[in-house]
């Protein structure tokens, strides 16, 4: 039972334009939501975190949205930039310290 | 930023040998780690939660006694793949969350686990 979504297996933008990558979940319980960027054969690299209290996180260009009735988080890059090809986990967690990860979704920002 | 290392990144090894894979938290100190396995374009999925001076928490489905965790100190665990099959091959990543962090756990670079 997957708890946590990536429906989009990849997604391409234009540098310069933004990137937007969604993640759905099912488990009511979860209150601390987080997004990682992974590179292949490298462990993921926290961006942006966002509790269940707030439904906005801002942090340079990356911004985290939750919308707790839908149970769906998204993360807004803008401007989106060549380096931040890679592939995006978001991650979910609860009472207890795991975490549970999405399936990733593959960004590409071409010139 | 905390960093989190692991050793070794890569690691070849025989059929039925035992591979050993270290975590460390570098600049911080942390109760909990955790173990995490990925195979190719899928997702990171949790093997178990080590805990200093006590036993590991391991999910369900994921074999105790096959994959053995010590978690020796605030700064250290390790892994060990017991009698290792060419079905262990793999991607094992380590995490650790900082005492003072709301929540994020920080990553180390993977060690990638390849089974003759």
């Amino acid at each position: 039972d997957q708890q946590v979504k990536q429906n989009s297996p990849s997604l391409s933008v234009q540098e310069g334009r933004i990137s937007i990558l969604n993640c759905d979940y099912t488990n009511s319980m979860f209150d601390y939501f987080l997004w990682y960027k992974k590179y292949p054969a490298e462990g993921p690299t926290f961006l942006i975190s966002i509790s269940s209290i707030k439904d906005k996180n801002e942090d340079g260009r990356f911004t985290v949205f939750l919308n707790k009735s839908a149970k769906h988080l998204s993360l807004h890059i803008v401007p989106s930039q060549p380096g931040d090809s890679a592939v995006y986990f978001c991650a979910a967690s609860g009472v207890s310290d795991k975490l549970i990860f999405g399936t990733g979704t593959r960004l590409q920002v071409f010139p | 930023g905390a960093v989190v290392s692991q050793h070794p990144s890569w690691v070849i090894c025989k059929s039925g040998t035992s591979v050993k894979i270290e975590c460390r938290s570098l600049d911080f100190q942390a109760t909990t780690m955790f173990w995490y396995r990925q195979f190719p374009k899928q997702s990171l999925m949790l093997m178990a939660t080590s805990n200093e001076g006590s036993k590991a928490t391991y999910e369900q489905g994921v074999e105790k006694d096959k994959f053995l965790i010590n978690h020796a100190s605030l700064t250290l665990s390790t892994l060990t793949v017991t009698s290792a099959h060419p079905e262990d091959s793999s991607f094992y990543i380590c995490s650790a969350r900082p005492g003072t962090s709301m929540g994020e756990q920080f990553f180390g670079p993977g060690t990638r686990l390849t089974v003759l």
